[in-house]
């Protein structure tokens, strides 16, 4: 069955530091992997997808993950974060021809000055 | 602007009271889903469905109920609500194939008393 794992509940880093919340699933076939974001009282948006082609891909406000079959992780970076980065981000998988998504438990962030 | 509309935004219930909650997208979208959120757990696929007047059972289902009687409206029905349901509920559409990102609603936050 499908799953997905974020290790790190809370995350906090400080304002301008660099970003990696970490992302593992499991899978037997290609997935396709999203990262969303969550603001206070919010619904969910979308941050970056990765369907197949280059394994690093680019999102919304500087993040980028990187795909690593070998590894079954789709870890969210940042270069350097803002105060307004903090929220919840959640990893999620879909099986191809399948459109239901399985959500990790959500990593949340905090930056501090 | 394409988008996914809950209602109500919060709403207590009384154990075993009935308890239904509305979504409605404009993205043209096939699918639509339920999903619960609860601490820990990330988010839930509770029922979906892939055509109007059809319904889907997902990965929780247990005391709930869905009706989608257009494609542009689905409801997730409690029929005797329990503590165990209070939770923050989201709804969902995607399209399918390059469409199929997920639009997220903003969430219904339920408490059962």
């Amino acid at each position: 069955a499908q799953s997905v794992t974020q290790p790190d509940a809370r995350v906090t880093v400080s304002e301008g530091a660099s970003l990696q919340l970490r992302c593992k699933y499991s899978y037997s076939g290609t997935p396709y992997l999203f990262w969303y974001v969550q603001y206070p009282r919010q619904g969910l948006q979308l941050l970056l997808k990765y369907y197949s082609g280059d394994p690093v891909v680019q999102g919304v406000n500087g993040f980028e993950a990187e795909f690593i079959k070998s590894n079954s992780s789709f870890h969210l970076r940042k270069a350097s974060v803002h105060w307004s980065d903090s929220a919840v981000y959640f990893c999620a998988v879909r099986r191809t021809g399948n459109y239901k998504y399985v959500f990790g438990a959500g990593t949340r962030l905090k930056v501090i000055a | 602007e394409a988008a996914v509309t809950q209602s109500p935004r919060s709403k207590v219930a009384v154990t075993g009271g009935k308890v239904t909650l509305s979504c409605h997208q404009t993205n043209n979208h096939d699918y639509m889903y339920w999903y619960r959120q609860d601490t820990g757990h990330g988010l839930r696929l509770i029922h979906y469905s892939y055509v109007a007047d059809s319904t889907e059972k997902g990965d929780i289902p247990d005391g709930y109920k869905a009706s989608r009687p257009s494609q542009e409206n689905f409801s997730l029905i409690l029929e005797l609500a329990s503590l165990s349901q209070t939770a923050v509920y989201f709804c969902a559409s995607s399209g399918t194939g390059s469409n199929s990102d997920y639009t997220f609603g903003s969430g219904t936050r339920l408490l059962v008393i």
